[in-house]
């Protein structure tokens, strides 16, 4: 089983200001790795897969890079409703698996 | 457009059986299968197992094999998932998720509202 890891498990960033969380898996995915924004009460909100991808509806601050077993979301232009927990998500083995997650807080 | 709505928050007593429900609309419902995914308070999210429900195949996590049951009713475009021999540790939000093409398992783009399932006795 794929073991993910994530890191910061907290930062905090000020508004306009760029966020970069790290996702680290303890082997290859290929370019198999989602990101989720989680708030509180909500489910996951899917924000970019196949490593890079934005899905439908998500603004362009919010991207994508890495493949094998090291991804980085960056924040661009951080905004108040960006305050959540992130997750990443590994769907190259079986059984799928998701990150510990990154606490992001707005100063 | 896509909707999974979820049935209502549940209370068991350890030992008991706790069946979920969700709902599907705004799509070919046999065209997509349908996960679920369990999150307990201050956790990450956790992969239960999915069904195909065009043909009713299933696959779970050994964390839950046994114990985990997901089947469809393709007449009503719904999906249950029961969870059996409940403990305190079950207490959590459970979802039921979809991915974003037709025939893809991951990742998810839809997702239920979640149920809150607590394990109190």
């Amino acid at each position: 089983e794929i073991v993910m890891t994530q890191s910061p498990a907290t930062l905090s960033v000020s508004p306009g200001e760029r966020a970069t969380l790290s996702c680290r898996a303890s082997q290859s995915v290929r370019s198999n790795l989602a990101w989720y924004q989680q708030k509180p009460g909500q489910a996951p909100r899917l924000l970019i897969y196949i490593s890079s991808t934005r899905a439908t509806g998500i603004p362009t601050r919010f991207s994508g890079s890495g493949s094998d077993t090291e991804f980085t979301l960056t924040i661009s232009g951080l905004q108040s409703e960006d305050s959540a927990v992130y997750y990443c998500q590994q769907y190259n083995n079986w059984p799928p698996g998701f990150g510990p997650g990154t606490k992001v807080e707005i100063k | 457009q896509v909707q999974l709505m979820q049935s209502g928050a549940e209370v068991k007593k350890p030992g008991a059986s706790v069946k979920v429900s969700c709902r599907a609309s705004g799509y070919i419902f046999t065209d997509y299968p349908i996960s679920w995914v369990r999150q307990a308070p201050g956790q990450r999210p956790e992969w239960m197992g999915w069904i195909n429900v065009g043909d009713g195949q299933t696959k779970y996590s050994q964390t839950f094999q046994g114990r985990v049951t997901i089947t469809r009713d393709t007449s009503a475009n719904v999906v249950h998932m029961q969870l059996s021999s409940l403990t305190s540790e079950d207490t959590a939000l459970y979802f039921c998720a979809r991915a974003p093409y037709s025939g893809s398992y991951l990742p998810y783009h839809y997702w239920g509202q979640g149920t809150l399932v607590t394990v109190s006795s």
